[in-house]
């Protein structure tokens, strides 16, 4: 069974601009959580959505958002990037709402967002 | 808010040596613990979880954990470690929020480096 995947795995940005990352999650997964991990903050969790409707959220600014769509894959939009927004972006998918439900986390491996 | 803290974030150790990496939290309600493990250039993937009961739970490759509830601890340990058990331990708490949502928590992080 093929794993969580990301894309892009890797992305240059200037401030002020946009983004949207991408995450699959595994076959028959309904849940997918964001996070972001950096060197000074460590991980931390942005949203959890789950047949197709965010289920919980983390403290980020409304800059972040996010949707799940139909087939459980899940884009993370970033828009008006700050510097600040520079770092590893996880997601993970669980079988259904993971955080809640005591399941296994899957996570993909990542895509690392520069902004300039 | 509630806080997850990891003592150590850097471990060198030769192998057969016994390992324990320290996780304390900070939250009152009920939680749900874990500790993840991300191998050199692999995905974070679960090491172990506690949900309820035993409060020694056995995770993968020989790595086990104790919840002691009056110490909000939950700490990893394995009697021997070997070269290949180098990689980065993250200790992760579910809090539950007074809505029923879980918000999940990520201590920093500790390198463990096993010296052949």
């Amino acid at each position: 069974k093929a794993g969580v995947t990301q894309t892009p795995r890797y992305l240059i940005k200037t401030r002020g601009q946009q983004v949207t990352l991408s995450c699959s999650p595994i076959s028959g997964h309904r849940s997918v959580s964001w996070y972001q991990q950096t060197p000074g903050q460590g991980l931390q969790f942005l949203f959890e959505y789950f047949s197709e409707t965010q289920r919980n959220k983390g403290n980020f600014p409304g800059r972040f958002s996010g949707r799940q769509f139909s087939n459980s894959r899940s884009e993370m939009n970033v828009s008006t990037l700050e510097l600040g927004d520079s770092a590893l972006y996880l997601c993970a998918s669980s079988l259904r709402f993971g955080q809640g439900a005591q399941e296994t986390q899957y996570f993909g491996p990542g895509t690392r967002l520069l902004v300039l | 808010a509630q806080s997850v803290s990891q003592h150590n974030h850097h471990v060198i150790l030769s192998e057969a040596a016994s390992l324990e990496l320290g996780c304390n939290y900070s939250y009152g309600g009920t939680v749900n613990l874990f500790w993840y493990v991300q191998y050199p250039g692999q995905h974070l993937q679960l090491l172990l979880k506690y949900f309820s009961g035993d409060p020694l739970v056995k995770g993968i490759k020989g790595f086990e954990a104790e919840f002691i509830k009056s110490k909000f601890s939950f700490n990893l340990r394995k009697p021997s470690v070997q070269w290949s058990d180098t990689a980065e331990y993250f200790c992760a708490v579910n809090a539950r929020r007074p809505g029923g949502s879980y918000i999940p928590t990520f201590g920093r992080g500790t390198s463990l480096i096993v010296h052949p």
